[in-house]
């Protein structure tokens, strides 16, 4: 399986500011996801980013607070913006491998104050 | 709405024993079935998938499904107390390359 960072590996934000995380792979992926993880909660799909084309986003996710960067096949970019502290979370990123399996970076834990 | 149920436990079995995990989805299509493991503070691990009905063993772990039931389960043999973790369930749809994941169920092995 592929080898998968994130940065950064925790922050604490003001609210109102914005935090882009990056999601790095050691090779080369069509399928690219973000997460959302809530205290003590499952995982929430956030979008699915693609190279090359616009992320597309699931039921209560939009663009405009979480754009999404895909500017090549081992790269990707969450940005969370105009933050409050509802969206303290652990935001992870995953690729898909073989068969629709897919693994997970380390993950990103934001706190928002 | 697809979804994917677990009971979040938690499931508490005794060092040596054998631990069930069960999970249940809504969407009859699924073609794919996944079990991560969580320990806390850490990202979901991939530790088994399995696309057809029947069992599928990868030491320890066995998965089973069966589509007629819209059931996967998760047992696992000789539970240590490392196996202590959250379980997460995910379910493949027929359309696309998402996964849907299920709430967890906790299990605390005990020495």
């Amino acid at each position: 399986s592929a080898v998968i960072s994130q940065k950064p590996s925790r922050d604490i934000c003001q609210r109102g500011t914005s935090l882009t995380i990056q999601c790095q792979v050691d090779s080369q992926v069509t399928m690219m996801f973000w997460y959302r993880q809530q205290p003590g909660q499952s995982l929430t799909l956030i979008a699915t980013a693609n190279q090359g084309s616009e992320a597309t986003y699931e039921s209560g996710f939009v663009i405009d607070k979480f754009p999404i960067s895909r500017p090549n096949l081992t790269f990707s970019t969450l940005t969370v913006s105009n933050m409050s502290p509802e969206d303290s979370s652990i935001y992870l990123c995953s690729v898909e491998g073989s068969a629709y399996e897919q693994y997970f970076g380390p993950g990103t834990r934001l706190t928002v104050t | 709405q697809k979804e994917v149920e677990q009971n979040s436990g938690p499931l508490s079995v005794p060092e040596g024993a054998i631990a069930s995990l069960n999970c249940t989805y809504s969407d009859r299509g699924s073609q794919s079935f996944f079990w991560y493991r969580q320990y806390s503070g850490k990202s979901p691990e991939l530790i088994m998938s399995i696309y057809s009905n029947g069992d599928k063993e990868d030491g320890r772990f066995t998965a089973q499904l069966n589509k007629a039931s819209q059931y996967v389960s998760l047992l696992i043999r000789d539970s240590q107390p490392s196996d202590s973790a959250t379980y997460l369930c995910a379910v493949n749809g027929d359309a696309g390359n998402m996964l849907t994941f299920g709430g967890g169920t906790r299990l605390m092995v005990k020495p």
